[in-house]
């Protein structure tokens, strides 16, 4: 049974840098294929797509977001970290971490989110 | 980046009806296009990808279509649970994308 699960701050303040921990279960971070990606949704809108890290380390980056974004992979923790600099009260929302369909790059199952609500 | 379009924005249906949502991408995006279902205070829950293809677990009555620019989900008989928002995400292009959402609500 796969499963995901994200933890970090709930609150912070402008300027301040942002690292979200994903926690998986069910799958290896080290197997061929798979993949995990960060979405964010701020709140009453719409999806957005952060970053994605492959099995083999690759990876990928909204290119909106690139200069703030790093994705990280801990094998031997199973986990995906999520560090994103400069917080902006824009960037309040729900960021949930989300295990990549093995053969399309869409998102089978998804952690329960978090919220982070950015304010001075 | 590529962008989604969803319509209508909002959808009224009463329950046994039929529900058609559209989805169109501002440029071709091939069948590489994904459909999710979000309830309030949920996360998505993936229902159709490669367009048309039924996700693990998604009953028959819904059912996707289309290529290139234009799409559809289809509910076939909506059921009280499926009350909810959809989103549709492609991802032919780096970075992939998601519409704005439609929202099913009761009529």
């Amino acid at each position: 049974q796969i499963t995901l699960k994200e933890s970090g701050p709930t609150l912070m303040k402008p300027t301040q840098t942002l690292t979200l921990t994903c926690t998986c279960s069910g799958f290896s971070l080290s197997t061929s294929g798979v993949g995990v990606a960060w979405v964010r949704q701020p709140p009453g809108k719409a999806l957005e797509w952060l970053a994605l890290v492959y099995w083999d380390d690759l990876k990928r980056y909204s290119p909106s977001l690139n200069n703030r974004l790093t994705i990280t992979k801990d094998t031997s923790k199973n986990q995906v970290v999520l560090t994103m600099t400069n917080m902006d009260p824009v960037d309040t929302a729900t960021y949930y971490c989300a295990y990549k369909h093995v053969g399309e790059l869409c998102l089978d199952y998804w952690g329960q989110g978090t919220l982070v609500t950015v304010s001075s | 980046e590529i962008v989604m379009t969803q319509s209508p924005a909002t959808l009224s249906v009463s329950p046994g009806e039929r529900a058609t949502l559209s989805c169109r991408a501002s440029q071709s995006v091939s069948r590489n296009l994904a459909w999710y279902q979000q309830k309030p205070g949920q996360a998505p829950r993936l229902l159709i990808y490669v367009a048309s293809t039924r996700a693990n677990g998604i009953p028959g009555r819904f059912s996707g279509s289309g290529s290139g620019t234009e799409f559809t989900l289809t509910i076939s008989s909506l059921q009280s649970e499926d009350f909810a928002v959809y989103y549709c995400q492609q991802y032919n292009t780096w970075p992939p994308t998601f519409g704005q959402g439609t929202k099913v609500e009761i009529k």
